[in-house]
């Protein structure tokens, strides 16, 4: 049973780009979670989304960034025009079911470069 | 809101060499505390878990105790091995608003152990 997966693991941009991060979540998995750590910082809660719904997007920055988790594929967290602040490293979680403590599942995030 | 606060790293040990990783939280409420561990390359797994004052935590030879009176929750291991060496979170979580468990994140401790 493969874990969760995140790609790409590393993705340089310039500035005014647009990354695209995806997660592919365990396997019978329907909820999803994405986090940030910036250098020198701890992971810090974004978004949460089940299958074509966001949840709980009250970690996530007003502009340039977007999250989807669609009927079909994988999550995608999406930033437009990228800053040099943005370079962090982004992860995924999964769980099989929320509203009380089930275990999140971590995939090995994806670093991010602005330049 | 809600914070983690954990012990400095880099720490290395020799093996078999006692570990003791401090962490320290802020909260509302009572939360549920948790250790993780992140293996190089992978993603962050779960080491082990409390949910209540006094609850214990074990695995894998690590040990945590819920301390509600110090707001401590630290990580120790009587003796560690080379395969121990890893970056450990510390983490509490939290019900949101909208049901769904979100954890906050230490900065991560990166422990080495020297054979």
């Amino acid at each position: 049973n493969a874990g969760v997966m995140q790609n790409p693991r590393h993705l340089v941009r310039r500035r005014g780009q647009e990354a695209r991060l995806r997660c592919s979540p365990m396997k019978g998995h329907s909820h999803v979670y994405w986090y940030r750590q910036l250098p020198e910082e701890g992971l810090k809660f974004m978004v949460y989304l089940q299958k074509e719904n966001i949840i709980d997007e009250s970690g996530m920055p007003k502009e340039r960034f977007s999250a989807e988790f669609p009927k079909e594929g994988p999550s995608i967290l999406r930033i437009q025009q990228v800053v040099r602040g943005d370079s962090a490293a982004y992860f995924c979680a999964s769980s099989p079911v929320s509203g009380g403590y089930y275990e999140q599942y971590f995939g090995p995030g994806t670093r991010l470069t602005v330049t | 809101g809600n914070s983690v606060t954990q012990m400095e790293g880099p720490v290395t040990l020799s093996e078999e060499a006692f570990l003791t990783i401090n962490c320290t939280y802020t909260a509302t409420g009572y939360p549920s505390l948790f250790w993780y561990v992140q293996y190089p390359g992978e993603g962050l797994q779960l080491l082990l878990k409390a949910t209540k004052a006094d609850d214990k935590g074990s695995n894998k030879g690590f040990e945590a105790t819920y301390r509600k009176e110090t707001t401590s929750f630290h990580l120790e291991k009587g003796s560690v091995q080379v395969s121990d060496s890893a970056v450990y979170f510390c983490a509490l979580s939290a019900i949101s608003n909208f049901g769904n468990e979100k954890l906050t994140f230490g900065t991560g401790t990166r422990l080495t152990i020297i054979p």
